[in-house]
């Protein structure tokens, strides 16, 4: 079974502190991808990567930033953090195309993240 | 840009009944369909998984149809047991790129009362 794991599933911090978040993935996944969730707005991308030292912006990366200096490993880390960025946030990954059940993404547990 | 509507936001059944989750999407350009159930607090669980190629996927008692022309998808879920309480997810992936990039619905809050 795929399994993506997550640092912490609550965290709390104060506002101003710089926060990692760390996602690990056993599958030899290519892509990884880190969500949100927020009540009423659903699960809205923040970054994704599809290899190693490459990433992308989602729609609202403002505010994070990540790092992927290994295959199984991508951080999400929010430099400053800032009250608004409470939430629950989500790691996943997936297989690239051309394999079986291609793009099929898997999650973690998630982290409850509480910024004062 | 790709929307993902889901109805009914909520749905409250008695045990034993056959259910139907609905999701539908206004850009029928997809590479897949992907349903998934979260529990409250807890990360999402992958159910099931259409191609953009496939009518229909099943596993046990969940049966996902996919009719791509009129940009629906539904869950089917027969014999509803307490423990198929969750909100379930659908989310679509577009068939540009190769990220895998997936725009999610805001899910249908299921609860099964025994």
């Amino acid at each position: 079974d795929v399994k993506v794991t997550q640092s912490s599933r609550y965290l709390v911090k104060r506002t101003g502190e710089k926060v990692f978040l760390e996602c690990v993935q056993d599958m030899d996944h290519e892509n990884m991808f880190w969500y949100r969730q927020d009540p009423g707005l659903g699960l809205r991308l923040i970054y994704f990567s599809y290899d190693v030292k490459m990433k992308e912006k989602g729609d609202i990366p403002e505010g994070y930033s990540v790092s992927r200096e290994k295959k199984e490993r991508f951080s999400l880390i929010l430099e400053s953090a800032s009250t608004n960025q409470t939430s629950m946030y989500l790691c996943a990954s997936s297989p690239t195309s051309g394999r079986a059940k291609a793009n099929e993404q898997f999650f973690g547990p998630g982290t409850r993240l509480t910024v004062l | 840009k790709q929307e993902v509507t889901q109805i009914p936001a909520a749905l409250s059944v008695p045990e034993g009944e056959n259910l139907v989750l609905n999701c539908s999407f206004t850009d029928s350009a997809i590479y897949n369909l992907q349903w998934f159930r979260q529990d409250p607090g807890k990360g999402l669980t992958s159910l099931l998984l259409i191609q953009s190629s496939q009518r229909e996927q099943t596993s046990g008692r969940l049966n996902a149809s996919l009719d791509k022309s009129s940009g629906r998808s539904t869950l089917y879920i027969a014999a509803s047991q307490p423990g198929d309480s969750a909100t379930y997810l659908c989310a679509v992936r577009g068939a540009s790129g190769n990220t895998g990039k997936l725009i999610f619905g805001q899910g249908t809050t299921l609860q099964v009362k025994p």
